[in-house]
């Protein structure tokens, strides 16, 4: 059974469309929830870590929250550059590694 | 400062062929983790080493995978007689400690012929 699952796998935005991605996750206790943005080529790059529910971090553009049971990642008039795979990933208490998703491939066109 | 690098940034091998793919860390970050992330899938954890404890191996898909990490710095992740299943984007990562955000190195892109 998958841990960390991401919805939707694609989303094509215009520049100045505000949208969400979601992150759900199962985990028996969470010890965080890491998003990373990916670009072709490259290794992930990190951007949010959140510990507990009802948690909130912001950078830019982008705003991730998080509940119980899932995380979203608000992006707020998003621009081309933002076009990029968005990985979500849980750590386990007891584990030392962390359980991606598969990802959002989000394009923003101009 | 220098973030975590990895060589070679390609490969490509014919079958039965060993490989080894090095990880240089960012320095002062003790802990470090390997993953592979094959086309359209997600990251998959392979091995995390911890200062000088014994790494967790849990996550290498069989014997044919070994790690080492010398000196608490520089690792390097062997596969012996490669298989065309192992193609993949082999990804290093390192953190100040084990439940510290992760920071990745561009990956080697691994190709079994």
């Amino acid at each position: 059974e998958d841990q960390v699952t991401q919805s939707p796998e694609a989303l094509r935005l215009q520049e100045g469309e505000s949208s969400s991605l979601n992150c759900s996750y199962t985990v028996s206790g969470l010890r965080g929830l890491f998003w990373y943005r990916q670009d072709p080529g490259k290794g992930p790059e990190f951007l949010f870590t959140l510990y507990s529910a009802g948690e909130e971090k912001e950078k830019e553009r982008l705003k991730a929250t998080l509940t119980k049971k899932e995380s979203f990642l608000h992006i707020t008039a998003p621009k081309p550059e933002d076009s990029a795979t968005y990985l979500c990933a849980v750590q386990e208490v007891g584990n030392n590694d962390m359980r991606f998703g598969a990802g959002t491939r989000l394009t923003v066109k101009p | 400062g220098a973030g975590v690098s990895q060589s070679p940034s390609n490969k490509v091998t014919e079958k039965g062929k060993d490989v080894e793919l090095r990880c240089d860390p960012i320095s002062g970050h003790t802990a470090l983790y390997w993953y592979r992330q094959s086309l359209g899938q997600g990251l998959e954890f392979l091995i995390y080493f911890q200062g000088n404890s014994a790494p967790d191996k849990s996550g290498l898909p069989s014997d044919r995978f070994s790690a080492e990490r010398t000196g608490g710095s520089v690792s390097t992740l062997t596969i012996q007689r490669t298989q065309q299943e192992d193609s993949a984007v082999y990804l290093c990562a390192s953190s100040r400690s084990e439940n510290q955000p992760q920071h990745f190195g561009d990956g080697t892109r691994l190709s079994i012929l």
